[in-house]
């Protein structure tokens, strides 16, 4: 069985600071995604990434899949109350789209 | 764009009631999800529908679960007779590629 585990479960800082999410597991996967999911809402997906090693950024985020394609970050930098969810990553095993999901790391950004 | 759309947005039920929930697909997306969210965890794919057909129910419940995508556009998810533990969020998502769109989920209490 495939098993993502996001660290940490929750965190909470201030406006301005920098934070890491990560995202582990022992399976290889051919692609991963990060999304956000607001209260009463579904997933909005981040980014996708696919080369091992691979570095993506969104403005104030910064993600990186390992090299081995196993495990994966996501950096915000300068966190503001905007940036407030449940972040999840979710890894392709290969084949068909389907998406294996982790269990989540909920940020609170507080001014 | 509109986005998938997913009704009823909430259910309450007595256990061993039967309950069914919809959902609307982006227009032109082959692919159609049902995934089981329960809170605190990341959601589970229960079921996944290329067109009209299926291409992954491993994980659906099949006792107690059932879907159907007639004419590979709209779906139902039905549960028959509801147990407790089926209390969650059941999020419906389509995808034309990698890229999946989830709708607002139907949160279901289960008493």
């Amino acid at each position: 069985t495939q098993l993502l585990e996001q660290s940490p479960q929750f965190l909470s800082i201030q406006e301005g600071e920098n934070l890491t999410v990560y995202c582990n597991s022992s399976s290889v996967f051919s692609s991963l995604q990060w999304y956000r999911q607001e209260p009463g809402e579904g997933p909005v997906l981040l980014v996708t990434v696919v080369t091992g090693g691979e570095v993506k950024k969104l403005k104030r985020l910064t993600f990186q899949f390992g090299d081995a394609r196993k495990d994966s970050s996501l950096h915000i930098t300068a966190a503001q109350p905007g940036d407030t969810g449940l972040y999840l990553c979710a890894g392709a095993p290969g084949g068909y789209n389907k998406l294996i999901f982790g269990a989540g790391t909920r940020l609170a950004v507080h001014p | 764009e509109a986005g998938v759309a997913q009704s009823p947005r909430y259910k309450i039920i007595e256990k061993r009631q039967s309950v069914a929930f919809w959902c609307n697909p982006i227009s032109g997306h082959a692919t159609l999800y049902w995934y089981q969210q329960i809170l605190g965890q990341g959601p589970k794919l229960l079921i996944q529908f290329q067109n009209n057909g299926v291409v992954d129910d491993s994980q659906l419940p099949k006792d107690r679960f059932s879907a159907e995508r007639l004419k590979g556009v709209d779906s139902t998810l039905k549960i028959q007779p509801a147990k407790l533990e089926d209390s969650a969020v059941y999020l419906c998502a389509s995808s034309l590629g990698q890229k999946q769109f989830f709708g607002p989920g139907t949160r279901l209490t289960v008493l």
